[in-house]
């Protein structure tokens, strides 16, 4: 069955450094996400990616945080200066006809901010 | 908000009997959907039910959408130890990414 795929599985980062979450998509699919889960809270929209640029995105995310797609498989999240409280696990997920369709989630990728 | 909001926030049971696990919302949907999340792991999509749907059966999950009540259930049968995780529901409607509610925890007790 097909996955969404997220690397690396968990990143340790010092606090000011960027970090770039890696995600592979299901490959016919036209939608990506990504969202994330700070310990033991909810799961939080991040963005959503659609056609080659963002179509929503929440008040998190904001200009600490990009998204790109530099080829046809990969999406990434890029955080600029990292902070204590960016700590979470972020899921990256993937839909062929976005909100009418399920999302296929990714394992996550746990980022803790030391 | 759309939010949805499960309850209970936690269910214990044993082996064998059956959970049911709720999830009311505020505003109108397009469709409703339920994600299983083990500890520590991904998130996995259950079933999506539409709003113009009232139940919808996948393997010994039913799930059953009351627009009307604004609220989901879903129920697993006959649990077992390995459907002790975190579960989810997450509404969505045109023009707003799904949102997710803080999740029901069920142990199923061996």
């Amino acid at each position: 069955e097909p996955e969404v795929t997220q690397t690396p599985s968990h990143q340790v980062t010092q606090m000011g450094q960027e970090v770039i979450l890696r995600c592979v998509p299901i490959s016919n699919h036209l939608y990506f996400y990504w969202y994330r889960q700070i310990l033991g809270q909810k799961v939080e929209f991040l963005v959503s990616f659609y056609n080659n640029e963002i179509s929503e995105k929440s008040e998190i995310f904001d200009d600490q945080f990009s998204v790109e797609r530099p080829d046809g498989s990969n999406f990434t999240l890029k955080i600029r200066s990292t902070k204590l409280e960016d700590s979470a696990m972020y899921f990256c997920a993937s839909s062929l006809a976005g909100r009418r369709d399920g999302y296929t989630f990714g394992s996550g990728t746990r980022l803790t901010v030391v | 908000s759309q939010q949805g909001e499960e309850d209970p926030q936690a269910l214990s049971i044993q082996e064998g009997e059956n959970a049911t696990m709720n999830c009311s919302y505020k505003t109108s949907i397009n469709n409703l959907q339920w994600y299983r999340q083990n500890s520590g792991r991904g998130l996995v999509h259950l079933i999506l039910i539409r709003s113009n749907e009232r139940e919808k059966h996948s393997g010994r999950l039913r799930v059953t959408l009351d627009t009307s009540k604004k609220s989901s259930s879903l129920l697993i049968t006959a649990s077992r130890a390995a459907d002790t995780a975190s579960y989810f529901c997450a509404t969505g409607n045109y023009g707003q990414n799904f949102v997710f509610g803080p999740g029901t925890r069920l142990s199923v007790l061996p």
